[in-house]
């Protein structure tokens, strides 16, 4: 089946510094990824839509200056954490659809999650 | 995007049949009905998507009514490994269209 990683599981890093996630399709590619956020105990918020080659859309309230997203090729997607603080923290998970025809429907495929801890 | 609703928690005996109901009043006629499984500290994963009737797969059944404005997904003699919050998801699944979780319900499974 399609596999989605993410890179790295988990990150700790300073408040003020910046954090890079990477999400790959290993065996298709994806011309849709999506970034989704969740908090302990919560459900999966999505915060944007990337397509290869486009600019990424935020969804409402999530500042695209402070969570950079780069869809560079049909199996990368990554997520930059801009001067990152505390309340950053959170479980991120990637998603990726892949390529079809006109009319056929595609599952989307999620990674494993990155769970970022800001000190 | 039509809404879901499901039970927020539920709790099983091993060996018993769960079912899980969602209902989606507003489904379109273009929605899939999908149903994903999320252990903690991990993505979701998918079980079973259906449009109509019933479909079954090794793991799972889900159960659509005629006029599709709920699911119910029907895990067979459940053990403590399905202990996990389950999502109800109704969608296209074409184009920049998302999935869009709700809530999701939390199976636990006791001994």
């Amino acid at each position: 089946g399609a596999v989605v990683s993410q890179h790295p599981s988990w990150v700790i890093c300073k408040s003020g510094t910046s954090v890079k996630i990477e999400c790959r399709s290993l065996d298709f590619q994806a011309t849709t990824m999506f970034w989704y956020r969740q908090f302990p105990k919560q459900s999966l918020m999505l915060m944007a839509t990337s397509n290869e080659g486009s600019k990424a859309t935020y969804e409402q309230g999530v500042e695209k200056d402070k969570f950079l997203i780069n869809h560079a090729s049909l199996t990368l997607s990554t997520l930059t954490v801009t001067s990152a603080h505390p309340e950053d923290s959170s479980f991120y998970i990637c998603s990726a659809r892949a390529r079809g025809l006109a009319g056929v429907t595609y599952e989307q495929y999620f990674g494993p999650g990155t769970r970022l801890t800001v000190t | 995007l039509a809404k879901t609703t499901q039970p927020i928690s539920m709790d099983s005996y091993e060996g018993q049949e769960v079912n899980i109901t969602c209902s989606h009043n507003n489904i379109a006629t273009n929605d899939y009905i999908t149903w994903y499984q999320q252990f903690p500290s991990q993505g979701p994963r998918f079980i079973i998507q259906g449009y109509k009737t019933k479909v079954t797969n090794e793991v799972a059944s889900l159960f659509i009514p005629a006029d599709r404005k709920s699911s119910t997904l029907s895990l067979p003699r459940v053990s403590l490994s399905d202990t996990a919050v389950y999502y109800c998801l109704v969608g296209a699944y074409s184009g920049n269209t998302p999935l869009v979780f709700g809530k999701g319900t939390r199976l636990s499974v006791i001994a």
